[in-house]
């Protein structure tokens, strides 16, 4: 049974610094891993989507690492902003017809 | 093409009710998922469904819920005779294909039983 870690649960740092979200999940066989954004009181917004043939993924200031023998992947933000304030959750599903797995997310404040 | 549709956004019902949750997936999306998130949890998978088909239901309770998705229309949710530790935001997510495809949420439907 997969099961997804994300370390720290929480995280403040002042506006401009780059900063690195874990996530950990014990079935390497997976297909693909995703990382979303949910703002308090709202949905999740996909962010990006690593498949399992893959090392990276970039979008904007955002890069995804994903190494599939040590189970882990890493969410990269750069010169962090304020608008990134966000709770940030990896899910990654089984092989086969099994949904995502999520973490319990890291939530992320970046002071002005 | 809009995302995936989730009404109502918000919905309150006494105990004892039932809850109907509906959830429109994205167009050229045939696969519907799911998902509870409780307060300060995690979110916790519930249902998988194709159209017409359940998949998976491994995460949803046998007593009281239940999940559809026919070959017209939205996906529906069920909770039937509510209580107050149904409470919780419900989320629906569309793909194309199986898991290994991404996956679209929707705005979710918070549901409070009174």
């Amino acid at each position: 049974k997969q099961e997804v870690t994300q370390i720290p649960a929480a995280l403040s740092v002042p506006e401009g610094e780059n900063l690195v979200l874990n996530c950990s999940f014990t079935d390497s066989a997976i297909y693909n891993l995703q990382w979303f954004r949910q703002d308090p009181g709202k949905g999740l917004t996909s962010l990006l989507l690593i498949q399992s043939s893959q090392r990276e993924q970039t979008s904007g200031r955002l890069n995804a690492s994903l190494d599939k023998s040590s189970g882990r992947s890493t969410l990269y933000i750069a010169a962090s902003q304020p608008g990134d304030s966000a709770t940030y959750l990896c899910a990654a599903p089984n092989s086969g017809n099994t949904p995502l797995v999520f973490g319990k997310g890291t939530r992320l404040s970046v002071i002005a | 093409n809009a995302g995936v549709m989730q009404n109502p956004r918000h919905l309150v019902r006494r105990r004892g009710q039932e809850a109907r949750l509906r959830c429109s997936p994205m167009k050229g999306h045939s696969h519907v998922y799911w998902y509870r998130q409780l307060p300060e949890e995690g979110l916790k998978f519930m249902v998988y469904l194709q159209k017409e088909n359940i998949i998976d239901e491994s995460g949803m309770p046998k007593e009281r819920f239940s999940a559809e998705f026919p070959k017209e229309g939205p996906s529906i949710l069920r909770i039937q005779q509510v209580v107050r530790g149904d409470s919780a935001a419900y989320f629906c997510a569309s793909s194309r294909g199986r898991s290994d495809t991404e996956a679209f949420f929707g705005q979710g439907t918070r549901l409070t039983v009174v």
